[in-house]
C-alpha cells in the first residue's frame, strides 16, 4: 500500500516548456488536491477534484490544469512555465464523507529558469 | 477572508522542556482545524482534527486543544525527533468547501 505517490520528485524547466506532475493514489479516496507551498508561506489550493470526471479552481489556478479520468490519478499540467511556478507541488487526498483529514505525497519540486 | 495565524514562527527547545504552539483563527464557521506534521522535503504528515470548541485530542507526547478563536498544540517533555514544522489548517463550513486555510507553520527544534 503506497499511499499517495508523486513523480517527478525535482525537475528544472526552462521558460516557456511545459511538464505534467503526476500523483497517483491506491487508497480508493474519491477527493484528490493539489497545492504548492513556497518557502515560509503556507499551503495554497491549485486545483481539486471530487472524483473521476469531475474537477475545480482552488486559490491559486492560473497557469496550471488538470485532469481526472481514473479515481488514482490526479495529474496536473504546467503550460508556458514561468519563474513565479518554481515551488514545492503536492498531491492529497481524502476518503470523503465525514472524514476530513487529507493525506500528502512526497512533494515535487519544480524550479523555473 | 479566513486566515490562519501560527506562532511562534520558530522555537528552540531543550529535551524534557515542555511547550505550547499556537494557532489563531479566523473563518466564518469552522468545519474542522487540523494539524499536520511536516519534516524537510517531505509532505505534511497528518496529526489530529478538531471540530468544536472545547475538543481535545492527544497522540504520544503530543496534545491539540480548541477554542472559538485558536489552537494549542502542547508537546510534553519533547524529544529530539520531534523537531519538524507543525502546521496548523482550517476547513471553512460555507458551501461545501474544499479549500484549507493553512498557516505558515512553527518550525520546532528540540535539542538532545
Amino acid at each position: 500500500n503506497a499511499g499517495v505517490t508523486q513523480t517527478p520528485k525535482f525537475r528544472i524547466l526552462k521558460i516557456g516548456q511545459s511538464m505534467t506532475l503526476q500523483c497517483t493514489q491506491d487508497m480508493n479516496h474519491n477527493y484528490m488536491y493539489w497545492y504548492r507551498q513556497d518557502p515560509g508561506m503556507g499551503l495554497k489550493l491549485i486545483y481539486y477534484s471530487v472524483g473521476a470526471g469531475i474537477t475545480d479552481k482552488g486559490e491559486v489556478p492560473n497557469g496550471y490544469n488538470v485532469s481526472r479520468s481514473t479515481t488514482e490519478d490526479f495529474p496536473l499540467r504546467l503550460e508556458l512555465a514561468a519563474p513565479s511556478q518554481t515551488s514545492v507541488y503536492f498531491c492529497a487526498t481524502r476518503r470523503g464523507g465525514s472524514y476530513n483529514e487529507q493525506f500528502f505525497g512526497p512533494g515535487t519540486r519544480l524550479t523555473v529558469l | 477572508e479566513d486566515q490562519v495565524t501560527q506562532s511562534p514562527e520558530a522555537l528552540r527547545l531543550q529535551e524534557g522542556e515542555s511547550s505550547s504552539l499556537n494557532c489563531s483563527y479566523t473563518v466564518s464557521g469552522l468545519r474542522g482545524l487540523f494539524w499536520y506534521r511536516q519534516d524537510p522535503g517531505k509532505g505534511p504528515e497528518f496529526l489530529f482534527t478538531l471540530y468544536s470548541a472545547g475538543e481535545e485530542k492527544e497522540k504520544e507526547r503530543l496534545k491539540a486543544t480548541l477554542t472559538k478563536k485558536e489552537s494549542f498544540l502542547h508537546i510534553t517533555a519533547p524529544k529530539p525527533e520531534d523537531s519538524a514544522t507543525y502546521l496548523c489548517a482550517v476547513q471553512a463550513d460555507a458551501g461545501g468547501s474544499e479549500k484549507l486555510v493553512f498557516g505558515k507553520g512553527t518550525k520546532l527544534t528540540v535539542n538532545p
